[in-house]
C-alpha cells in the first residue's frame, strides 16, 4: 500500500514551458486535492475532485488544469509556466473530507 | 468567508516548557477543525481532529466556540515536537479544507 505518490520530486521549468505533475493513490479514495505551499502562506487549494469525472476549482486555480479520468489518478497540468508558480505542490486524498487527508511527498517546482 | 488564522509564524520554546499554538477561525455554523503536522523530511499528516477529542503525542486541542479558537496545547514540549503545524477547517460545502498559514514550532534543548 503506497498511499499517495507524486512525480517528479523536483523540476526546473523555463518561463512559458508546460508540464504535468502526476498524483496517484491506491486507497480507493473518492476525494483528491492539489495544494501549493508557499513560505508564510500555508497551503492553498488549487483544484479538487470528489470522484472520477468531477473536478472543481479551489482558491488559486489560475494557470492550472486538472483531470480525473480514474479514481486513482489526479494529474495537475501547468500551462505557460510563470515564476509565480514556483512552489511546493502537494497532492492529497481522503475517504471523506471529515476524515484524514493523506498527503503525497510533494513536488518542488522552480520556474525561471 | 471561512478563514483560519494562525497568528504566529514561529514559536520557539525550551524543552519541558508548555506549548500553545494558536488557531482562530471564522465560520457560521458548527465547525470541524483539524491540526496537521509536517516534521522535517516527512509528509504532512493529521495530528488530531476536534471531533475525536483525543490526545495525540501529548497534544490536545479544545474547540472554544465563544472565542472561535482551536488552540493546540502540550504541557511539556519535547525536541521531537519541532515541526510545522497547520490548523484546518472544513469548508461549508463539506468537500474541502481551508488551512491556516502554519506555525513553525522550534523546541530548544
Amino acid at each position: 500500500n503506497a498511499g499517495v505518490t507524486q512525480t517528479p520530486k523536483f523540476r526546473i521549468l523555463k518561463i512559458g514551458q508546460s508540464m504535468t505533475l502526476q498524483c496517484t493513490q491506491d486507497m480507493n479514495h473518492n476525494y483528491m486535492y492539489w495544494y501549493r505551499q508557499d513560505p508564510g502562506m500555508g497551503l492553498k487549494l488549487i483544484y479538487y475532485s470528489v470522484g472520477a469525472g468531477i473536478t472543481d476549482k479551489g482558491e488559486v486555480p489560475n494557470g492550472y488544469n486538472v483531470s480525473r479520468s480514474t479514481t486513482e489518478d489526479f494529474p495537475l497540468r501547468l500551462e505557460l509556466a510563470a515564476p509565480s508558480q514556483t512552489s511546493v505542490y502537494f497532492c492529497a486524498s481522503s475517504m471523506d473530507p471529515g476524515y484524514e487527508q493523506y498527503f503525497g511527498p510533494g513536488t518542488r517546482l522552480t520556474v525561471t | 468567508a471561512q478563514r483560519v488564522t494562525q497568528p504566529e509564524k514561529l514559536l520557539s520554546v525550551f524543552k519541558g516548557a508548555p506549548v500553545e499554538l494558536k488557531c482562530n477561525y471564522s465560520y457560521s455554523g458548527s465547525p470541524e477543525l483539524f491540526w496537521y503536522v509536517q516534521y522535517s523530511r516527512q509528509r504532512l499528516q493529521l495530528l488530531l481532529r476536534h471531533i475525536s477529542r483525543e490526545s495525540i503525542k501529548g497534544f490536545t486541542a479544545d474547540l472554544n466556540k465563544g472565542e472561535t479558537s482551536f488552540h493546540l496545547k502540550k504541557p511539556f514540549a519535547q525536541e521531537e515536537d519541532s515541526a510545522m503545524y497547520y490548523c484546518a477547517l472544513i469548508m461549508m460545502d463539506g468537500n474541502k479544507l481551508v488551512f491556516g498559514a502554519g506555525t513553525i514550532l522550534r523546541v530548544k534543548s
